[in-house]
């Protein structure tokens, strides 16, 4: 089945630690996205990507890093830098142009301990 | 940045009833809305998209209604079951955007009870 894979479901940091959140698709779409959700809140956009070797910041950049070295895969780094990483973290990927239509994966759920 | 918003956080509607969620948007310039649902624990996953040049599209048992005069955007859900239960959200990309990214309102969270 065609779809997109994040692990792990649940991560737990210790302050000062860089953690990385795993995001695959097998849809060969170009596009590839991460968001952060807090409780009540709608997604905003940490980085995006619409073609292998190159990304772009989102809204909310800060304190995170990506790669895009292989079309199936958009890994993201929480970095130590991050003030206030615990969040629900959500990965999609889309067709280019026009993404009207993502597909998202199930989240990691990230807690700093 | 994120011009897209809710009228409402909660919905709580009965089982068989139509379901009307809401939204207002202050952007004017964009090409297509979207509706995306949202179960507990999970992604979202689209439901309908409507472009900006239509007031009505219609899907299964859902109709997407943009009203421009006024900015606003709504989603009706017939005969709301229980597995409607969700977090909606409605979602823009801006007129002209050849990167896809969509930009996100807080969502309606629906109930239905029985």
């Amino acid at each position: 089945d065609g779809g997109i894979t994040q692990s792990p479901k649940y991560l737990f940091r210790k302050e000062g630690q860089n953690v990385t959140l795993s995001c695959e698709q097998n849809l060969n779409h170009d596009a590839m996205y991460w968001y952060r959700q807090d409780p009540g809140q709608g997604l905003r956009l940490i980085y995006y990507s619409q073609i292998v070797n190159d990304f772009q910041k989102g809204d909310i950049a800060e304190g995170y890093s990506v790669s895009r070295e292989k079309k199936e895969s958009f890994p993201l780094t929480v970095t130590s830098a991050q003030k206030n990483p615990t969040a629900f973290y959500l990965c999609a990927s889309g067709r280019t142009p026009l993404n009207t239509e993502a597909f998202f994966g199930q989240g990691t759920r990230l807690t700093v301990v | 940045g994120e011009s897209v918003g809710l009228h409402l956080p909660t919905l709580s509607v009965q089982e068989g009833d139509n379901s009307i969620i809401n939204c207002a948007y202050s952007n004017s310039a964009s090409d297509y809305f979207i509706w995306y649902k949202q179960e507990s624990g999970k992604g979202p996953q689209f439901i309908i998209d409507i472009r900006s040049n239509m007031d009505k599209r219609q899907g299964q048992r859902v109709t997407v209604l943009l009203n421009k005069t006024v900015k606003h955007l709504s989603l009706q859900i017939a005969a709301t079951q229980p597995g409607d239960s969700a977090v909606y959200f409605c979602a823009e990309i801006p007129r002209g955007s050849t990167l896809g990214r969509l930009y996100f309102g807080r969502g309606t969270q629906l109930t239905v009870w029985p």
